[in-house]
């Protein structure tokens, strides 16, 4: 069974950092683009990076760029996510998603997420 | 970046009606355009990709058309698990985009 399952999540404060994990199982890990999707308290979807199969290639919302870096660990099969410089706007609750095949964009499956509360 | 406007908003039907979605892009996205299901509490799950194609397990009571700006989901007969928010997704271009939003509730 495929299987994706998001930790790292919490309450920091405003300029803080967090890393997520994303531990993935049930697939070739190391042949599929990875993202990651947020989602404010009662808002809509809003991707947030992707990193390629090999790790040599990374894209990032504009809201995001220079504070978040996506990677992956394809030996533990896990992608990760460094937030830096938290901002309150960065509350959401963070779903890492499998492109649904390789050298695709959509997106499936999708991990349980994991809630990231910035506070002052 | 490409916007994605969802209409209506909101969507009261009963069981067993046709509910039709509309999600139009900003400009043109060929057919490079998915459809995601979200129930509260839950991730969201992919219906629909490049414009027309269910994913799998999907039942054939949902179905998509469209190409270009303006798309279409379509729910033949609401069945008690379809009550959910509809999301429209494109990969055209970078970023990638979400609409905003249609929630299909109960009348």
């Amino acid at each position: 069974e495929v299987q994706l399952v998001e930790s790292g999540g919490g309450l920091v404060q405003t300029g803080g950092s967090l890393r997520l994990s994303c531990a993935a199982s049930g697939f070739t890990f190391s042949s599929y683009c990875m993202h990651w999707v947020r989602q404010a308290p009662g808002k809509g979807l809003v991707w947030v990076s992707r990193i390629n199969s090999d790790g040599s290639n990374t894209n990032y919302a504009d809201s995001v760029k220079g504070r978040f870096t996506i990677s992956r660990d394809d030996a533990k099969n896990t992608l990760y996510l460094q937030m830096n410089s938290l901002r309150a706007e960065d509350t959401a609750v963070y779903f890492c998603a499998r492109a649904a095949a390789p050298g695709t964009h959509w997106f499936d499956p999708w991990g349980q997420g994991t809630l990231v509360t910035v506070s002052s | 970046e490409i916007l994605l406007t969802q209409s209506p908003a909101t969507l009261s039907l009963s069981p067993g009606e046709r509910a039709t979605l509309s999600c139009r892009a900003s400009q043109s996205i060929s057919t490079y355009l998915a459809w995601y299901q979200q129930k509260p509490g839950q991730a969201p799950r992919l219906l629909i990709y490049d414009a027309s194609n269910r994913a799998t397990g999907i039942p054939a009571r949902f179905s998509s058309s469209g190409s270009g700006t303006d798309f279409t989901l379509t729910i033949s007969s609401l069945e008690p698990e379809d009550f959910a928010v509809y999301y429209c997704q494109q990969r055209s271009n970078w970023p990638l985009t979400f609409g905003g939003g249609t929630n299909v509730e109960i009348k």
